[in-house]
This record gives structure tokens, sequence and C-alpha cells, in this order.
């Protein structure tokens, strides 16, 4: 198995643009979650999916940050419209059941937004 | 609501020093405690957690809840463990609750 699969690894986009992250987790997985990372702020959980249903999305910065999961192996966070801040390193995670089953993490994507 | 605090952003030490990386939280309950670890160029993936009560790479923790602390500790660092370590804390059942991870602490082992 592949691991968590992300796209893209790095995204460079200007202010304003839509931009659209997305994750494969493992086969079999049934829970995903989405994360920022910043130094400033550390790792922030964002949204967390169980069986394709989001559970908790209070991590959700602002209503700019969407994110859907239509099916099993495949998930988006979408940020329309991007802003300087929103400049991280954005991770997917999967585990087999909920939160407390060991995260396995993608590689990332670094999104640099001018 | 539940908060975890890594109070060092940067540790440094040297090889074969004993190494301790804090790690205190915000929950008057029992809660689930762990650490991740992110190599460079590697994934972020789970330390160690403390229902499991084991010493991963030399690395143990102790859920201390008269002072809310999970540090991580060493006695003989390396090289190798120079990395980002997250404490996460978890507060919930199986399928519902809050997992809050710190802010991280870059270790660096020096030779």
């Amino acid at each position: 198995d592949a691991g968590v699969i992300q796209s893209p690894r790095h995204e460079v986009t200007e202010m304003g643009q839509e931009v659209t992250l997305r994750c494969k987790p493992i086969s079999g997985h049934n829970s995903l979650f989405w994360y920022r990372q910043t130094m400033m702020r550390g790792l922030e959980l964002l949204i967390y999916f169980n069986n394709n249903v989001p559970i908790d999305d209070s991590g959700m910065p602002e209503d700019r940050f969407s994110a859907k999961m239509p099916n099993a192996s495949f998930s988006t966070l979408k940020i329309q419209p991007s802003e300087p801040r929103d400049s991280a390193v954005y991770f997917c995670a999967s585990t087999s059941s909920g939160y407390t089953d060991t995260q396995y993490f993608g590689p990332g994507t670094r999104l640099t937004v001018l | 609501a539940q908060r975890v605090t890594q109070p060092e952003k940067l540790l440094s030490v040297f090889k074969g020093a004993p190494v301790e990386l804090k790690c205190n939280y915000s929950y008057s309950g029992s809660p689930e405690l762990f650490w991740y670890v992110q190599y460079s160029r590697q994934r972020l993936q789970l330390l160690l957690r403390h229902i499991s009560r084991e010493s991963i790479k030399g690395f143990t923790a102790d859920l201390n809840k008269g002072e809310t602390s999970f540090h991580l500790k060493k006695p003989f660092a390396q090289e190798e463990d120079s990395a980002m370590y997250y404490c996460a804390l978890f507060v919930g059942g199986t399928s519902y609750g809050k997992l809050t991870f710190g802010q991280g602490t870059i270790l660096t082992v020096h030779p």
C-alpha cells in the first residue's frame, strides 16, 4: 500500500484564487482527517470524516474553507478565495476506525498564497 | 476546551545527553495522550501512546495526571532523534470527541 496519497505536493497560487487539495486514504480506513501545519500554530485539526460523513468541522477556520468526501477513497479540501494567511502545509491522515487508532499521515501539500 | 502546551519550540542537546520534551495538557478527566514525530523528509507518524506504556526507539512517556503532563524522555539522545515532535490529546469516544495537538517541538541532537 502506498499509504495516504495527497496531491499536489506543492501549490503556489495568487490571492483570490480557488485552491483544491486532494487526498486518497489508505484502502479500508473509514476515518479521514485534514490538518493544517504552521510554525505559529503547530498542527491544527480542520475536519474529521467517519464513513464519508463529516463528524467534526469545528476546526475549519472560516467559510472560505470547505471539505468533501464523496466516497471512501477520495476527499478534497477547498479554499475559495485563498488568502496569504492560508499559506501552510496541509496534511491528510486516515485511521482504520476513529480518532484514537494510529493516524497514518500523507506527505502533505505545501500551499503558498502570494 | 482542552489544550496542549509544548513550551519549547526548539530544543537542542548533544548526543548521549538525556532529553525531555515537555507536554502539558488542560483537561480534568481521563485523556488519551500521544506523541507523534516527523523526521526530516518523512511523514508524520505515531511514536507512542500512553495506554500502551511502551518504549519506542528508547523513548518513554508517563502520564502524570496530578501535574497534567505527558513528557517524552530518552536517557541518551541520538543524532537520528532530531525531528519535530508533537504531543496530542484526545478526549471522547471512538467515533466522537476532540483531538488536539500541541505546537510542536523541534529537537536537534548535535554530534
